[in-house]
């Protein structure tokens, strides 16, 4: 099993530019996420989807949208790229959104708005 | 004032030593995770706590829940220890995780 795998690893990207971010798992979770890491900040949740269906805003929605393609897959679209969203993505899906339920992790996208 | 607060922001440590970092947080929670984040930028779940303790391998985690704290205990640390361990905790009226900044640490060899 691959666990959670996002493409692409890198961007780089100019304002206004827009992209998607791609996020797969094919552990059969029912639930998945979109977080944002910033230096000297925690993770903070952008969007999520607790199945398949459905998606709501998490901490941070500005500037984003997402797409629940199917179970397996959830992406994050950037419309008009701004500096301020140059940081590092994450994926993660976990089986429910029940804090008893671990959360598995992509291994990021390195994404630099110049 | 975030409701996560790690301490320390940064730990040095020599090989064999045992090391404690602690996370307070400032709301009601029904669960409190320790996770993982490598150097090359991989997060792991290590461990989901509501009460008491927890152990596996050479890592101990431990919450008090009137306190509203917890600690993560490495003991024998060793340098493949070096990463960034981070607290996170769901409160009891949300369901989405709410993570503190992290805590650097580095092992000597």
């Amino acid at each position: 099993n691959a666990g959670v795998t996002q493409t692409p690893k890198f961007q780089v990207l100019k304002t206004g530019q827009s992209m998607t971010l791609q996020c797969a798992q094919d552990m059969n979770h029912n639930s998945m996420y979109w977080y944002r890491q910033d230096p000297g900040m925690g993770l903070r949740l952008i969007y999520y989807s607790a199945s398949e269906g459905t998606t709501d805003k998490g901490e941070v929605p500005n500037g984003y949208n997402v797409s629940r393609l199917n179970k397996r897959e959830f992406s994050l679209r950037l419309e008009s790229a701004a500096p301020s969203q140059t940081s590092v993505y994450f994926c993660a899906s976990s089986v429910g959104t029940n804090s008893y339920n671990e959360q598995f992790f992509g291994p990021g996208t390195r994404l630099t708005v110049l | 004032k975030n409701e996560v607060e790690q301490s320390p922001q940064n730990l040095t440590a020599q090989e064999g030593e045992f090391i404690t970092i602690n996370c307070s947080y400032s709301v009601g929670i029904s669960a409190l995770h320790w996770l993982q984040q490598h150097p090359g930028g991989g997060i792991v779940s290590l461990f989901m706590l509501s009460s008491g303790k927890k152990k596996h391998g050479r890592l101990i985690a431990t919450i008090n829940i009137q306190e509203k704290h917890s600690s993560l205990h490495i003991t024998a640390s060793h340098p493949r220890d070096s990463a960034v361990y981070i607290c996170a905790v769901l409160e009891t009226s949300g369901s989405r995780l709410t993570f503190g900044e992290g805590t650097q640490l580095t092992v000597n060899p």
